[in-house]
């Protein structure tokens, strides 16, 4: 069935980087955009990126934009998510989730949370 | 402030049907699909529905969606208490720049 794990999330301090990781299984990886999504605690969703199957689309929110880079290596069937500059407000589980390029995700992963506190 | 608005909650009794309403502007709803999601406290969202009106396998028919200009509805009929739970809708807006948009959510209580 298809999975998406989600890995890399923990505690940093502001003005810090991280970087999250989101593996794919169960289904054809390469053909697919992959999206990363965020919940702050008590929040609604709040979409942060998306890179489409084949690299050649990448859109960000502007809220991340010039801060967030989103990547991926379809032979390792990854998504990755580099997060610099981090702010309190970052503070959120961060969910990968698969879909097709210009609508919203399909199937989600479980996500993985990222706390930046001082 | 979301860029979709959906009411905060709605509530109605079990066996009965409800609705969930979701606004948007030309450029995101009147122009694309709206996918619906259901969230459970501590869990990842689950796609309800697609393309408007499409469910997925293994979600039942009680679950429906349409679209009319630039708003969109959910409706679950035969209300459960396990269908107690936090409803997102979404759609793409490729203005000004390409991006996914999400209602703020919708807190469904069954009585």
């Amino acid at each position: 069935q298809v999975q998406l794990v989600e890995s890399g999330g923990g505690v940093v301090r502001p003005g810090r980087s991280l970087r999250l990781s989101c593996v794919g299984s169960g289904f054809n990886f390469r053909s697919y955009a992959v999206h990363w999504v965020r919940q702050a605690p008590g929040k609604g969703l709040e979409w942060v990126a998306v890179i489409s199957y084949d690299e050649t689309n990448k859109d960000y929110a502007d809220s991340v934009k010039g801060r967030f880079s989103i990547s991926r290596d379809n032979s390792k069937n990854t998504l990755y998510l580099q997060m610099n500059s981090l702010r309190a407000d970052d503070t959120a589980m961060y969910f990968c989730a698969r879909g097709i390029y210009g609508d919203p995700p399909l199937s989600w992963g479980q996500g993985t949370l990222v706390t930046v506190s001082s | 402030q979301s860029v979709l608005t959906q009411p905060p909650s709605v509530s109605a009794a079990a066996g009965q049907k409800v609705t969930i309403s979701c606004s948007g502007s030309s450029s995101n709803i009147g122009s694309n699909f709206v996918f619906w999601y259901q969230q459970f406290p501590g869990t990842a969202p689950k796609l309800l529905i697609h393309d408007n009106n499409k469910r997925p396998s293994g979600i039942p028919d009680r679950f429906s969606g349409s679209k009319s200009g630039t708003s969109a509805t959910l409706g679950i009929t035969g209300l459960q208490t396990g269908d107690e739970a936090d409803y997102y809708c979404g759609t793409w807006d490729p203005n000004p720049s390409a991006h996914v948009v999400f209602g703020g959510g919708t807190k469904l209580t069954v009585l």
